[in-house]
C-alpha cells in the first residue's frame, strides 16, 4: 500500500459546480498536511495547509479526518482556471520528509 | 513569483557531459530539497539538506551529486547521465524541522539527456 494515495481522476467538472476529492495516508503519526496545485509543466504551488479543525480559503475548503486517515479538498463554484493537478503532501512526525500523493487531475469545462 | 530561484530553466546535455543545476533561496529556510518529476507523476524526493548537511539521500545514483555551499544555495552536479534521467528537477526549501512548514518550490530545471 502506498503511503499517500489519491484518486488520479480526471474529475470533469462543469463550470460553477462543486467538486471534492480525498487523499488517504497510511502513517497514523503524520502531523502536517498540505494541498498543492500543479499546472502542466509548472512547479507545484502551495494551495493551503490543512488544520485539524478544517479550514477554508475562499472557494476552497480542506478537512482532516484523523480517525480514517484522510484529508479532503472541496472546491466550490469551480472556475476554468481551477483546472490543474491537485497534490496532497503529508509530513511525518519528525524530520523533513514530506511525501506526495500521486495527484488528482481536475478539468473544469464550460 | 517564486522566492526560490533555479537556473538554468532548460538544459540539454549529452551522456558524457558534466553540468550543474543551481538553486537559491533567501527566506532563511534551513532545509533544502531536490526533487525529480517525470511527466504525469508526482515529485520524487532525491535529497534533503538540513543546516547545510545532507540528511536524506533516497538511494539516488552517484551520477547525481548534491552540494550545499551555504544556507542559501543548493547545487546538483550531474555527470554521465542516462536518457531516462530526463525530467523536471525541482528545488524546494522549508523551515527546518517544524510542523506545518510547507515546501516552497522553484520553477524547476527541465533536463533533457541525449
Amino acid at each position: 500500500r502506498k503511503e499517500v494515495e489519491q484518486d488520479p481522476g480526471p474529475f470533469n467538472v462543469p463550470e460553477g459546480a462543486t467538486v471534492a476529492f480525498n487523499c488517504t495516508y497510511s502513517n497514523s503519526a503524520s502531523q502536517s498536511f498540505f494541498w498543492y496545485r500543479q499546472d502542466c509543466r509548472k512547479e507545484p504551488k502551495l494551495l493551503m495547509s490543512v488544520y485539524s479543525s478544517g479550514n477554508e480559503d475562499g472557494r476552497f475548503t480542506a478537512q482532516l479526518n484523523r480517525a480514517s486517515q484522510y484529508i479532503s479538498l472541496l472546491i466550490r463554484d469551480s472556475k476554468l482556471s481551477d483546472s490543474a493537478t491537485y497534490l496532497c503532501v503529508v509530513q511525518e512526525a519528525a524530520g523533513n520528509k514530506l511525501t506526495f500523493g500521486g495527484g488528482t487531475r481536475v478539468l473544469v469545462k464550460p | 513569483d517564486t522566492e526560490v530561484t533555479q537556473t538554468p530553466k532548460h538544459l540539454v546535455m549529452g551522456m558524457t557531459n558534466k553540468k550543474s543545476l543551481k538553486c537559491e533561496q533567501h527566506m532563511g529556510h534551513r532545509a533544502m530539497y531536490w526533487y525529480k518529476q517525470k511527466a504525469k507523476k508526482p515529485p520524487e524526493l532525491m535529497f534533503v539538506y538540513s543546516y547545510e548537511k545532507l540528511s536524506i539521500n533516497e538511494s539516488v545514483p552517484s551520477r547525481f551529486s548534491p552540494e550545499c555551499p551555504n544556507s542559501s544555495l543548493l547545487n546538483l552536479h550531474l555527470h554521465a547521465l542516462q536518457p531516462e534521467d530526463s525530467a523536471l528537477y525541482l528545488c524546494a526549501s522549508s523551515q527546518q524541522g517544524q510542523f506545518n512548514s510547507p515546501l516552497h518550490f522553484g520553477n524547476g530545471t527541465r533536463l533533457t539527456v541525449t
